[in-house]
């Protein structure tokens, strides 16, 4: 079983380009998450989604934007990407919302913005 | 609201001595407990949680941890370390009164030394 996958691996970005990290899970989990990693802040919250069809804001939303069309999938989209979004970025997903469910990670997409 | 302080950022320590990661955290909510661990260029994969119980927790690699409420602690602890125990560790809280969001800690790398 893959459980999460993450593309890309890596990426160098120019700022004020866009891009789109992929994720995908086939647990069938209904919750999924986006979190960033930067050493010292542990990690932070970027976007949730509770459902296909919902998505909601996290800790630090701004500057990202996210879709679930269906269970399995959940990008995140930079729009113009800054400096500041330089990070490794992990989805997650979990079988609910219930707090006590175990969250699942990905292997990780480092992005450095330039 | 819910905080978490993990205490040390480096936990240096020789094989097969015992070590101690600390955890403290803030809640007004009851909380639930998950200690998390990352292995280099991995993403994070759970350690133990505590739920409800016995206030100690064993989790997978010969690691526990105790809940202690009065003290707002969830110490992650283990008698005889392994070079493969090199990692970083999260300790993280989600409040049992629904919702998803987990705060994580900031991370406590520990390297074991041979």
């Amino acid at each position: 079983t893959a459980g999460i996958t993450q593309a890309p691996t890596s990426q160098i970005l120019a700022a004020g380009r866009s891009m789109t990290l992929r994720c995908t899970q086939d647990m069938r989990h209904n919750a999924m998450y986006w979190y960033r990693q930067d050493l010292g802040l542990g990690l932070r919250l970027i976007h949730y989604s509770n459902t296909a069809g919902t998505t909601g804001k996290g800790e630090v939303p701004d500057g990202y934007s996210v879709s679930r069309a269906n269970t399995d999938d959940f990008p995140l989209t930079l729009a113009s990407a800054v400096p500041s979004q330089t990070s490794v970025y992990f989805c997650a997903s979990s079988a609910g919302q219930g707090a006590g469910n175990e969250q699942f990670f990905g292997p990780g997409t480092r992005l450095t913005v330039l | 609201a819910q905080s978490v302080t993990q205490l040390d950022s480096q936990v240096p320590v020789f094989e097969e001595a015992p070590v101690e990661l600390r955890c403290n955290y803030s809640s007004s909510v009851s909380v639930y407990l998950f200690w998390y661990v990352q292995y280099p260029n991995q993403g994070l994969q759970l350690l133990l949680k505590y739920l409800s119980g016995s206030t100690l927790v064993k989790g997978i690699n010969g690691f526990e941890a105790e809940f202690n409420k009065s003290q707002t602690s969830f110490h992650l602890r283990k008698p005889s370390v392994h070079i493969s125990d090199t990692a970083e560790y999260f300790c993280a809280v989600r409040a049992n009164t629904g919702g998803f969001k987990t705060i994580f800690g900031a991370g406590t790398r520990l390297f074991v030394k041979a």
